[in-house]
């Protein structure tokens, strides 16, 4: 059982707008931490793609993009095409038990 | 560049020892801190640990309440290399395993990984 909460799967044709969701509570992301978001292609470590809620790493494209709001946070993704298809995980930090870092259960991006 | 280089998959039984190495290079290795993250088969992210180089002597180490008692974090500046080490692997221990650098401030995330390293555990 993860600390944040993630769907485990969504799906979107290319070109479409969607949106993946993370659910935490008032020790991580409703106390005010960051949240952050990595991609995991099969077989490869995971990659930062957005840091600090909503800012991108160089290289990552403006396509993605990241909001937060009470104990939630989402990452957005416009313009979806087949290379997005990948494992998504949100992150923050947690400051029960001494504090330590927390992730989501993971969504898997499938491109129709 | 920022690397972390990790040290080969390894294949061991249940009962026996463990250490696994990440190596950094391309940054200051004792002033950034380094995390663990577990990944068993098929599931998803486990922040295990981290440790802070540091420039003295003494490395502050801090585990995830799941992982205290069950594994060591442990660094060797003189070589930029981080240690993950068992002293008696469970089957349960499967999984890979990746070396991180976690930054923290602000905010606390990881903006580099190692490869992994595949440790599988079978009588």
């Amino acid at each position: 059982q993860s600390v944040l909460t993630q769907p485990p799967s969504v799906s979107g044709a290319p070109g479409q707008r969607l949106t993946i969701s993370c659910t935490g509570s008032s020790s991580n992301i409703g106390a005010g931490y960051e949240v952050h978001w990595y991609q995991q292609f099969p077989g490869t470590a995971p990659k930062l793609l957005i840091y600090n809620t909503n800012s991108r790493p160089s290289g990552v494209p403006d396509r993605f993009s990241g909001s937060k709001s009470g104990t939630s946070a989402s990452l957005a993704i416009t313009g979806l095409q087949a290379e997005d298809e990948a494992d998504y995980y949100c992150q923050s930090y947690d400051s029960s038990l001494n504090g330590y870092l927390v992730f989501g259960g993971g969504t898997k991006l499938t491109v129709l | 560049e920022v690397q972390l280089v990790q040290s080969g998959a390894e294949v061991k039984k249940p009962g026996e020892s463990l250490k696994i190495s990440c190596k950094g290079s391309g940054y200051s290795f004792s002033s950034y801190y380094i995390a663990w993250v577990r990944q068993m088969p098929g599931k998803g992210l486990e922040w295990m640990g981290i440790i802070y180089p540091g420039d003295s002597y003494d490395f502050y180490i801090r585990y995830s309440p799941s992982f205290q008692g069950q594994v060591t974090l442990s660094v060797d500046k003189s070589i930029s290399t981080a240690y993950l080490q068992w002293s008696s692997l469970k089957a349960s221990d499967t999984a890979m395993y990746y070396c991180v650098r976690h930054r923290s401030g602000i905010s606390d995330f990881i903006d580099y990984w190692g490869q992994g390293t595949l440790v599988t555990v079978s009588s």
